[in-house]
């Protein structure tokens, strides 16, 4: 058990529907990653918030969109869903931010649009 | 451009051998790297890192090796167990607090009985 956690597990919706994905980080860490994880793909970064923050941006489109609250619990929003947004899409933490430490990832949402 | 790439997706091994997974980098810039494992229906783990001022690093039955020269690393499991039987990702990152980590496609490892 990495201590983040990823809700929901898995999650089914149809195209133009949006949804929230929610992560809350390890205790004490201020950094929270979103990677999406297509099927025999790599993992893309997204998005990362450090201490509430933007810290640095990946390849997110604009129809997703994230924040970090003062918890340091961060949601990840995917509106205008396509069938291509179909993936896992994981949330890490780590407590320092880029660049240093090992970032502890989540078990992931599956998102399945149809 | 921010590339990390895997030579082999797919890696066979005996149990009991040694396995060898490579990693090819194009950023020059990258300062520390992560190998990271992906067992199925999971997150991924931390297994070991490396800064670029060093060329190995040895942890409990692994080792990762760093060259900077043709930007290469490499992660040696020695002794492969089933329960290695994963995807393993590199990952590089460069010195900034900006800079991203960017995660490699992934090679599967088999390990045969």
């Amino acid at each position: 058990d990495s201590g983040v956690t990823q809700t929901p597990k898995h999650l089914i919706t149809a195209t133009g529907q949006r949804v929230t994905l929610r992560c809350s980080p390890r205790s004490g860490d201020l950094s929270v990653y979103w990677y999406q994880q297509s099927l025999d793909q790599g993992l893309q970064f997204l998005i990362q918030y450090y201490n509430g923050e933007e810290r640095a941006k990946g390849n997110i489109l604009e129809r997703f969109s994230a924040q970090q609250f003062p918890d340091l619990h961060s949601e990840l929003n995917l509106s205008s869903l396509e069938l291509g947004d179909s993936a896992l899409y994981f949330c890490a933490s780590s407590v320092q931010g880029l660049g240093t430490g090992e970032l502890f990832f989540g078990e992931g949402s599956r998102l399945t649009v149809l | 451009g921010e590339s990390v790439g895997l030579h082999l997706p797919t890696l066979s091994v005996q149990e009991g051998d040694n396995s060898i997974i490579n990693c090819a980098y194009s950023n020059s810039a990258s300062d520390y790297f992560i190998w990271y494992k992906q067992e199925s229906g999971k997150g991924p783990q931390f297994i070991i890192d490396i800064r670029s001022n060093m060329d190995k690093r040895q942890g409990q039955r692994v080792t990762v090796l760093l060259n900077k020269t043709v930007k290469h690393l490499s992660l040696q499991i020695a002794a492969t167990q089933p329960g290695d039987s994963a995807v393993y990702f590199c990952a590089e990152t460069g010195r900034n607090r900006d800079d991203k980590i960017i995660f490699g496609k992934g090679t599967r490892l088999h390990i045969l009985p």
